[in-house]
């Protein structure tokens, strides 16, 4: 699997937009782009996860660049109850996911 | 969507004994691992529990220490075994129900060796 790097930590006002960078400069072609969080003491929970096109659902978007060696999640208007640790994953679909550091969000009032 | 129980949700284990973590889905899934989360650290994965096979373990996790069965499509175990305060951990079970599915997690075992 690609292997993936993200900032160790990042901050934001509640109710701005999050926007969370990831580079995977070595993703292959039929690898996605998956993001998951982990809220201190809880499993990982699944954000939302591409291919080559930009994603977006009830909870995030996913914006992937053309050449696909980086991304962003967006949460558009972030809530104290998002703060965590967010993880950025390249993986073939069907297989496990590989855990880096991630980021550590922390939304401040 | 997945619903996982995992069971304990955490337990207080003596060094050199052994403890079996449950791990049971509400529907039939092909793939089903095993994470290892230790204090401060990311999740590391310990193996693929494949249905009706033996598990299929990753680098520095070995049979003998990390038991597992998965006798149907929605239940596996993972044991620890010969336990040190070195396992102290979270333990998750992730589970795929089909291709390009996403994973879907359980709330973890917190494991403590005294």
């Amino acid at each position: 699997d690609a292997k993936t790097t993200q900032p160790t930590s990042m901050d934001c006002a509640e109710g701005r937009a999050a926007n969370l960078p990831c580079n995977h400069s070595t993703i292959s072609g039929n690898e996605y782009v998956y993001w998951y969080r982990q809220i201190h003491s809880q499993g990982p929970q699944y954000i939302i996860h591409g291919l080559k096109n930009n994603e977006t659902n009830e909870m995030a978007s996913l914006i992937i660049t053309e050449d696909r060696k980086s991304s962003t999640l967006i949460l558009p208007h972030a809530t104290l109850r998002d703060t965590a640790v967010y993880y950025c994953i390249v993986a073939n679909s069907g297989y496990a996911l590989n855990f880096g550091k991630g980021t550590s969000l922390l939304v401040t009032p | 969507s997945a619903v996982i129980s995992q069971k304990p949700s955490r337990d207080i284990c003596q060094r050199g004994t052994s403890l079996t973590i449950q791990c049971q889905v509400d529907s039939q899934v092909t793939m089903m691992f095993w994470y290892r989360q230790q204090p401060g650290q990311s999740l590391t994965l310990i193996a693929t529990a494949n249905q009706g096979s033996e598990a299929t373990y990753e680098s520095g996790f070995v049979i003998d220490k990390f038991p597992i069965s998965r006798p149907n499509l929605t239940f596996s175990t993972l044991t620890v075994s010969n336990m040190s305060p070195e396992d102290s951990s979270i333990y998750l079970c992730s589970v795929q129900g089909a291709a390009n599915e996403k994973l879907f997690f359980g709330s973890g075992t917190q494991l403590s060796v005294l």
